[in-house]
């Protein structure tokens, strides 16, 4: 059984940091690119970032490239989001979410998403 | 970027009837295309991708059509848990993707 499962969630100050993680299980991590989604409580889907299956390659949304960055451990298959500079209007619930094509070097379909990571950022 | 617009936001169904939602891109997305649904407390779920090809597991009474700008999801007769909400995404022309920003299914 595929699982997605992710580090809890947290409050931080603006201007804070912070890293999320994502730890893969039932596939083979290694060989799928992984991408990073958030979401506003009651609003829609932003999609933030992408790292490729072999970890060469980066994506960012230009609301947080600069400030985010996507990184993966195959050994651990673990994916994880550091976040610097964390302003109020990054308060999201942030889902990763595996690639449905296998060693694809671009976007595709999400066919697994992980529970969600609540991030406040808040004085 | 791509503009996903879908429509419309909020549509009130009855149990067992057929439910269109709509999905307008701004500019062609040839088929790559995706639909998913959202329950509340709960992360999207692929139903659709390919703008037809049904995800692993997705029930028949849900269809995708379209291509280019214009893309419909149908649910052919709705089910009690069929009630959520429904994104489109285009992964075509990215970075970034992008998606709709949702039309709520509720039960009339």
């Amino acid at each position: 059984e595929v699982q997605l499962v992710q580090s809890g969630g947290v409050v931080v100050q603006p201007g804070g940091s912070l890293r999320l993680s994502c730890e893969a299980s039932g596939f083979t991590f290694q060989e799928y690119t992984m991408h990073w989604v958030r979401q506003v409580p009651g609003k829609g889907l932003e999609w933030v970032s992408l790292i490729t299956w072999d970890g060469d390659t980066t994506y960012y949304a230009d609301s947080v490239k600069g400030r985010f960055t996507v990184s993966r451990d195959n050994s651990k298959n673990s994916l994880y989001l550091q976040m610097t500079g964390l302003r109020t209007v990054d308060s999201a619930l942030y889902f990763c979410a595996k690639d449905i094509e296998e060693k694809d070097y671009g976007s595709a379909p999400f066919d697994y998403w992980g529970q969600g990571s609540l991030v406040t950022v808040s004085s | 970027e791509v503009v996903m617009t879908q429509s419309p936001a909020t549509l009130s169904v009855s149990p067992g009837e057929r439910a269109t939602l709509s999905c307008r891109a701004s500019q062609s997305v040839s088929s790559n295309l995706a639909w998913y649904q959202q329950r509340p407390g709960q992360a999207p779920r692929l139903l659709i991708y390919g703008g037809s090809t049904r995800a692993t597991g997705i029930p028949a009474r849900f269809s995708g059509s379209g291509s280019g700008t214009e893309f419909t999801l149908t649910i052919s007769s709705l089910q009690s848990e069929d009630f959520a909400i429904y994104y489109c995404h285009q992964y075509n022309n990215w970075p970034p993707d992008t998606f709709g920003q949702g039309t709520k299914l509720e039960i009339k």
